[in-house]
């Protein structure tokens, strides 16, 4: 299959930072990128579609602003959280498409758990 | 308005018996469902998927079936195993743009 990673694995900031979180796809090459949140015990809420060179199409009631997404490379989508707040912290999750998946698969990371004291 | 719902958030069957779990859509648009798998600390993974087209799609103990009319899926696993213990994510897109609306996922215990 195709291998998608993060890191940090886990971010501990103070309120007020910002925090920088990067995937990659390890083995292909991504056009596009997702970023979810995911609370406890919910479902996995789509942030935004990172696109390669372009900007990133955020889903509505996202804060653009807020979340920086930026996609230099066809391997490597980076979420900031800027000035980031404890209601912030959350669990952030990507994913890509691969052509090697099912027509709509997305390879998801591992996952990133933020807290923001 | 959540357009993919996983009523039961949780499930615990024998192993060796059957586990089925239910999701509903209320978007008549979506044609293309798919069913993830997530262990603790891990990002979810593909188990299995179906198009609109269909009402039944198998791969070894997993068989997925669609009742368009209803706007429901299950995902039947049998016969069940320890490690199938998990959290289980019904998704749901439009066409092939790659973009899921998930479920807020059925955690399923298999007892040995």
């Amino acid at each position: 299959g195709a291998v998608v990673s993060q890191h940090p694995s886990r971010v501990i900031c103070k309120s007020g930072t910002s925090v920088k979180i990067e995937c990659r796809s390890l083995d292909f090459q991504a056009t596009t990128m997702f970023w979810y949140r995911q609370f406890p015990k919910k479902s996995l809420m789509l942030m935004a579609t990172s696109n390669e060179g372009s900007k990133a199409t955020y889903e509505q009631g996202v804060e653009k602003d807020k979340f920086l997404i930026n996609h230099a490379s066809l391997t490597l989508s980076t979420l900031t959280v800027t000035s980031a707040h404890p209601e912030d912290s959350s669990f952030y999750i990507c994913s890509a498409s691969s052509d090697r998946g099912q027509d709509n698969e997305q390879f998801f990371g591992p996952g990133t758990r933020l807290t923001v004291l | 308005d959540q357009q993919v719902k996983q009523n039961s958030p949780s499930l615990s069957v024998q192993e060796g018996r059957i586990s089925i779990l239910n999701c509903d859509y209320t978007n008549s648009m979506f044609d293309y469902f798919l069913w993830y798998k997530k262990y603790p600390a891990e990002g979810p993974t593909f188990l299995i998927s179906i198009s609109s087209i269909k009402d039944k799609n198998e791969d070894g103990r997993f068989t997925v079936f669609l009742n368009k009319s209803a706007k429901h899926l299950s995902l039947h696993i049998v016969p069940s195993q320890p490690g199938d213990s998990a959290v289980y994510f019904c998704a749901a897109s439009v066409g092939n743009a790659g973009k899921s609306t998930f479920g807020d996922g059925t955690t399923l215990t298999v007892k040995p």
